[in-house]
Parts: C-alpha cells; sequence; structure tokens
C-alpha cells in the first residue's frame, strides 16, 4: 500500500462546478500535510498547507482527519485556470514529502 | 530573488553512460532535497541534506545514484550505467531549514528531464 493514496482522475468539470478530492495517509507519512498544484511539464507548487482546523484559501478549502487519516481539497467556483494535477502530500519525521500519485483536474468551459 | 535552478533541463543519454544533474538551491536554504518523478506520479524521494551532510539516502534506488553537496550550497546527483527505467524527471527542491517535527516550504525547481536511449 502506498503511503499517500489518492484517486488519479481524470476529473472533468464544467466551469463554476465545485470540485473535491480526497485522499488518505499511512502512519509514516503523517508528520504535516499540504496540496501541491502541478502544470503539465511543470514543477510541484505549494498551493496550501492542511491543519486539522481545516484551512480556506479563497475558493479553496482543505481539511485533514486524523483518526480517519484522510486529507481533502474542495475548489469551489471552478475557473479554466485551476486545471491541473494537484499533489496530496504528507512529511515524514524528517521532513521528507511523501506525495500521491495526483489527481487531474480538467476544468472545461 | 531566483529561485531554485537545475540544469540541464533535458539530457539524452545512451543506456550505459553517466550523467551529471546539478541543482542550485535558494541562497541561505540549508535543505536540499533530490525526487525523482515517472510519467503520470507524484515525485518520489531520493536524498536530503542538511548543508554538506547527506542525513538521508534512503530513496536511492541503487549505488548507481550518488549524490553530493560538497560546500553546502550547490549539489549534484550522479547516475552511473544509466538504464531505460533511470528515465525520469529529477526535480530538486529547497528549504530554509527541515527538522524533526518541524515543515519548512520546499521550492521546487523545474527539473532535469532526463531520457535514456
Amino acid at each position: 500500500r502506498k503511503e499517500v493514496e489518492q484517486d488519479p482522475g481524470p476529473f472533468n468539470v464544467p466551469e463554476g462546478a465545485t470540485v473535491a478530492f480526497n485522499c488518505t495517509y499511512s502512519n509514516s507519512a503523517s508528520q504535516s500535510f499540504f496540496w501541491y498544484r502541478q502544470d503539465c511539464r511543470k514543477e510541484p507548487k505549494l498551493l496550501m498547507s492542511v491543519y486539522s482546523s481545516g484551512n480556506e484559501d479563497g475558493r479553496f478549502t482543505a481539511q485533514l482527519n486524523r483518526a480517519s487519516q484522510y486529507i481533502s481539497l474542495l475548489i469551489r467556483d471552478s475557473k479554466l485556470s485551476d486545471s491541473a494535477t494537484y499533489l496530496c502530500v504528507g512529511t515524514s519525521n524528517t521532513g521528507k514529502l511523501i506525495f500521491g500519485q495526483g489527481t487531474t483536474l480538467q476544468v472545461k468551459p | 530573488g531566483a529561485g531554485v535552478s537545475q540544469s540541464p533541463r533535458y539530457k539524452v543519454a545512451k543506456r550505459g553512460q553517466d550523467v551529471a544533474l546539478r541543482c542550485d538551491p535558494i541562497s541561505g536554504h540549508v535543505s536540499l532535497f533530490w525526487y525523482q518523478q515517472a510519467l503520470g506520479q507524484g515525485p518520489e524521494f531520493l536524498t536530503y541534506f542538511q548543508n554538506e551532510a547527506q542525513l538521508d539516502k534512503s530513496g536511492l534506488p541503487s549505488d548507481r545514484f550518488f549524490a553530493e553537496r560538497p560546500e553546502g550550497s550547490v549539489s549534484t546527483l550522479k547516475i552511473q550505467r544509466t538504464q531505460q527505467e533511470d528515465s525520469a524527471v529529477y526535480l530538486c527542491a529547497s528549504s530554509f531549514f527541515s527538522r524533526k517535527g518541524y515543515q519548512e516550504t520546499q521550492y521546487f525547481g523545474p527539473g532535469t528531464r532526463l531520457l535514456v536511449l
């Protein structure tokens, strides 16, 4: 079993839709959590950190459930520019990032 | 200011060739990480430096992979006798500091796309 697992998709949604991504993690990837965004043929870029209390940044909301070892990302009012791969990331206690496979989002006009 | 830079951006190697990939981290960043990203997958950890000390090399897939950071800034990832399965994007990331229980943001370079024929 991979340390961080997420549905690779693709998720195809119309502009303006709300879309949710989920991922699960194992104990070895449970120090801190992030969502990274990766555009095609580009490097990953930090989208937001994930906290147990929830974290909102504009149209994006991230949530962590430690009891279920589950992380989510909600995108409201999807834009064409949101099309990308979203990487769910845990960390080990040494600081290394442990990435999920990534979920591909395609927002259509 | 300048971000993380990597060179070359693209490298084509014949099977059996040695390659060297360079990473210039953000100035002042203590921690440096190397990741390997295969097509359609998320990045996978290879190795981690704190200054010049290689603190974790558990992700290096074989003894053909070697990384160094002799002066605590620029790092080189060397792959000896390349194989086709080494074809991937090699990403370097740096952060101001990383320690147990605390994670600084890691900033990624553009990657080196390696193709082994």
